[in-house]
Formats: C-alpha cells, structure tokens, sequence
C-alpha cells in the first residue's frame, strides 16, 4: 500500500529563516498532497494542498512543490514567525476527483521558531 | 467553516470497558473518518465510511468498530479496551476528492 515518509522529524529555525520539510511517496497512482499545521491541543489543520497536475503552489509565506518523477513534495515556509511554531503532517492520496479521500500521513514534524 | 465535533476532549477508562467516541459534522460531507495519532507514528486510518451505514477498514482496524447509522454522526467503538489502545483519536469528515477537516481530537487514556 501507499507509504509516505517525512524529514525531518524536528526542526529548529531562528525566526525570520526559512523552513522546508520534505515528503515521498510510494504509490505512483497518488494525485493529491495537503499540508496540516498540529498546534498544540488542537486537530490537524489544513494549511494548503496540490494536485498532481501541478507543479508549485503558494500561498503568502508558504508553498508546496512536487516532483512527480521522484515522487516527492515538499512545504517551504519563509519568514518563519514564532507562530509558525507545531507539528507539521505530510499527506497522500490517490482520491483526488473519486469518491474517497482517504489520506496516508507522513509521521510529522516539529517546527520550532526561536524568537 | 466546517465543524467537526468530538464527544470528549480527554476519557478514562479501564481495561475490558466498552468504550464509544462520538463523532458529529455539519457540512453533509459523503466521507467520515477515524485516525489514531501516537508519537512517532503520525496519523494512522482506523476506519472509514463513505456513507450512511457504509464503512471500510483502515490501515489498523483490528480492537475496533464502527457505526454510522446517520450521516452526521460516526461512532468509534472499542468492544473491550486495552491499554495498547490509549492514544489520540481524530475524527475527519470530507465532501468527495478533496478537502478533510478534522475535529479537536479524543485523547483516551486506558488503564
């Protein structure tokens, strides 16, 4: 089945830095890649996604790139904020335009900003 | 925005309890899910169910089942809980495609 790794699994940056988590995946068939920030004591939120027929997308200060030849997306945050600071969850899924979305997460990351 | 509820922030219960999460959405989305969230391990499909009183297992089904006998609303149950079982559990619901919200999570702690 559908596998997806994720690294790192703790990132510390000084606020300002950029910060950039990297996902691949298995299955060659996936079509659709969200990114969730995990703030403490709360759920998975969603903070932006892609389809397979794209290449880059942005939204403010962050953006999500894949390469579908090497099967791997990856989350780029700039100007990192204090607040940027939580898990972050990479997810697959080879739903996207079918019936079901059913995820397969990477194992997320820590993201610490120091002010 | 949609909202997915969750009976219970934080639960207690003993081994060999019967235990039910509960689990509601207001946005009339097709799909319902259940993940167990542990450390190191991400997020992990328990079951989901595309629609009313249909379901299909996860990624790691076994010690669990499920009910969606409304369209809102998609019961975890744990016929006999176990302490290999204390976790986070996360409800998500989605219109088909795209687009899964998640509620604040259940954090089941058995003793």
């Amino acid at each position: 089945g559908e596998n997806v790794e994720q690294h790192p699994s703790t990132l510390s940056v000084q606020e300002g830095d950029s910060a950039v988590i990297k996902c691949t995946y298995s299955d060659s068939a996936s079509n659709y890649f969200p990114w969730y920030k995990q703030e403490l004591g709360k759920g998975p939120q969603l903070i932006i996604d892609i389809r397979s027929n794209v290449g880059e997308k942005k939204d403010q200060r962050i953006a999500v790139t894949l390469n579908k030849t090497a099967k791997h997306f990856s989350l780029h945050i700039t100007e990192t904020q204090p607040e940027d600071s939580a898990v972050y969850f990479c997810a697959a899924s080879s739903a996207y335009g079918g019936a079901t979305n059913k995820l397969i997460f990477g194992t997320g990351t820590l993201l610490a900003v120091q002010p | 925005d949609v909202k997915v509820t969750q009976s219970s922030r934080y639960l207690v219960k003993r081994t060999g309890e019967k235990v039910f999460l509960e689990c509601v959405q207001d946005m009339d989305h097709e799909n319902m899910f259940w993940y167990r969230q542990d450390p190191g391990l991400g997020l992990r499909l328990i079951y989901f169910s595309y629609d009313v009183k249909m379901k299909e297992k996860g990624d790691i089904p076994e010690g669990y089942s499920v009910s969606r006998e409304k369209k809102e609303r998609f019961s975890l149950i744990l016929e006999s809980a176990s302490t290999n079982q204390t976790s986070m559990y996360l409800c998500a619901s989605s219109p088909s495609g795209t687009g899964t919200s998640f509620g604040p999570g259940t954090r089941l702690t058995v003793t």
